[in-house]
């Protein structure tokens, strides 16, 4: 089964500070994908990448930045984190077939700003 | 911005009840839908997806899509103290290139 690890599994982290969330398939996806959790607000796209070196903004990119340096990893970055950042974020990976087209998730990452 | 609303919020159902969830898509671009699968504490899975009108069974799952309506529905029947969850329903987005979610539904199958 296709495999995705994040990194930590949680973290606190205090107003103001960088905190850097990380993410490595081994599923050979082009796609890969930043969400948050928040309770009533379902899944929520941060940024994507369909390329190694690129990326592109999601539906709610603001104060977020992302980076993939090769296929295999994909690091969500928050250069000033604040309270309202306190979530669970999810990474995931998806193939190019788009008939196929399934999200396969990370555990997921616990994130606390105090 | 295109909206995917879920209905209900949360639903109770009785074990071996049947389970009926709803999602509707606010872009009349949208003639496909996945559903995803999300117990507590764990990432979402995902559960079925449906490309075409119809109908689509995978045991005591089936989905139908109505692309008239940009409506698609998820039954489960003999339902299980397991398939408490949450359920995600996802549609097409940025013409195609990745998935919306909406806010799901939290779904409780009691003994």
């Amino acid at each position: 089964e296709a495999a995705v690890t994040q990194s930590p599994r949680s973290k606190v982290a205090v107003t103001g500070g960088k905190v850097t969330l990380s993410c490595h398939q081994t599923n050979n996806h082009d796609y890969m994908y930043w969400y948050r959790q928040d309770t009533g607000h379902g899944l929520r796209l941060i940024h994507y990448s369909y390329v190694a070196d690129s990326t592109e903004k999601g539906d709610i990119p603001d104060g977020y930045k992302a980076s993939r340096p090769s296929q295999e990893n994909f690091s969500l970055i928050l250069e000033l984190a604040s309270l309202s950042q306190t979530a669970v974020y999810f990474c995931a990976s998806s193939d190019r077939d788009w008939g196929v087209y399934e999200q396969y998730f990370g555990p997921g990452t616990r994130l606390t700003v105090l | 911005q295109q909206k995917v609303q879920q209905s209900p919020e949360s639903l109770i159902v009785p074990e071996g009840g049947m389970a009926s969830l709803n999602c509707t898509s606010s872009d009349r671009n949208v003639d496909y839908f996945w559903w995803y699968r999300q117990h507590s504490g764990k990432s979402p899975k995902m559960l079925m997806s449906i490309f075409s009108n119809g109908e689509k069974e995978e045991g005591r799952f089936t989905v139908h899509l109505n692309k008239a309506s940009l409506h698609t529905s998820l039954h489960i029947r003999d339902s299980q103290p397991s398939d408490s969850a949450l359920y995600l329903c996802a549609a097409p987005a940025n013409s195609g290139t990745y998935q919306r979610f909406g806010t799901g539904t939290k779904l409780q199958v009691v003994p």
